[in-house]
């Protein structure tokens, strides 16, 4: 089975800190993808990335930023964190075939930004 | 952009009947669809996918039928167990490596 392991389940931060989540997946996948998940809201696509050192924007990226230095390891970067990023991020990845089907995700990390 | 939702909010089932959940999507184009199981305090877990050239697709103890007539999803779980209580949510997709699009998720309580 697909592991996408996600370095921390809940962390906290005050205010200007610049964070970092680390998310690791163990099936030599192409494509991975940050999501943030708010209660109404569903999940909202942050960045994705298709290969090594590539990323693209998804629909809401302001405010973030990503690396992906290695195929296994997509890192998600607030530069300076406010508390309306407070929210469940998650990290997930797909086979290169399936850009944009069968995600498959990690447990997720609970940022509280205060 | 179009949507995604789901007809109701919560759902209780009594343990061993079996469950529907229904999602309706509003994109005529959309050539895939997948539904996800989201436990309290985990990451969603992927169920099962269906295409749209498909009208019927079974699992171990899921189904999902897509009806493309009136543009609606469902997932149907047999014999539901107190394992099944979860936020369950429907994603779509469009021609070519357009982006998934998710509901926002149904509740489903199982009453032992």
């Amino acid at each position: 089975d697909v592991k996408v392991t996600q370095s921390s389940r809940y962390l906290v931060k005050r205010t200007g800190e610049k964070v970092f989540l680390e998310c690791v997946q163990d099936m030599d996948h192409e494509n991975m993808f940050w999501y943030r998940q708010d209660p109404g809201l569903g999940l909202r696509l942050i960045y994705f990335s298709y290969d090594v050192k590539m990323k693209e924007k998804g629909d809401i990226p302001e405010g973030y930023s990503v690396s992906r230095e290695k195929k296994e390891r997509f890192s998600l970067i607030l530069e300076s964190a406010s508390t309306n990023q407070t929210s469940m991020y998650l990290c997930a990845s797909s086979s290169g075939s399936d850009l944009n089907e069968k995600l498959f995700f990690g447990s997720g990390t609970q940022l509280s930004v205060l | 952009g179009e949507s995604v939702g789901l007809h109701l909010p919560t759902l209780s089932v009594q343990e061993g009947d079996n469950s529907i959940i229904n999602c309706a999507y509003s994109n005529s184009a959309s050539d895939y669809f997948i539904w996800y199981k989201q436990e309290s305090g985990k990451g969603p877990q992927f169920i099962i996918d269906i295409r749209s050239n498909m009208d019927k697709r079974q699992g171990q103890r899921v189904t999902v039928l897509l009806n493309k007539t009136v543009k609606h999803l469902s997932l149907q779980i047999a014999a539901t167990q107190p394992g099944d209580s979860a936020v369950y949510f429907c994603a779509e997709k469009g021609w070519g490596n357009n982006r998934l699009a998710f509901g926002k998720g149904n509740q489903v309580v199982v009453i032992p």
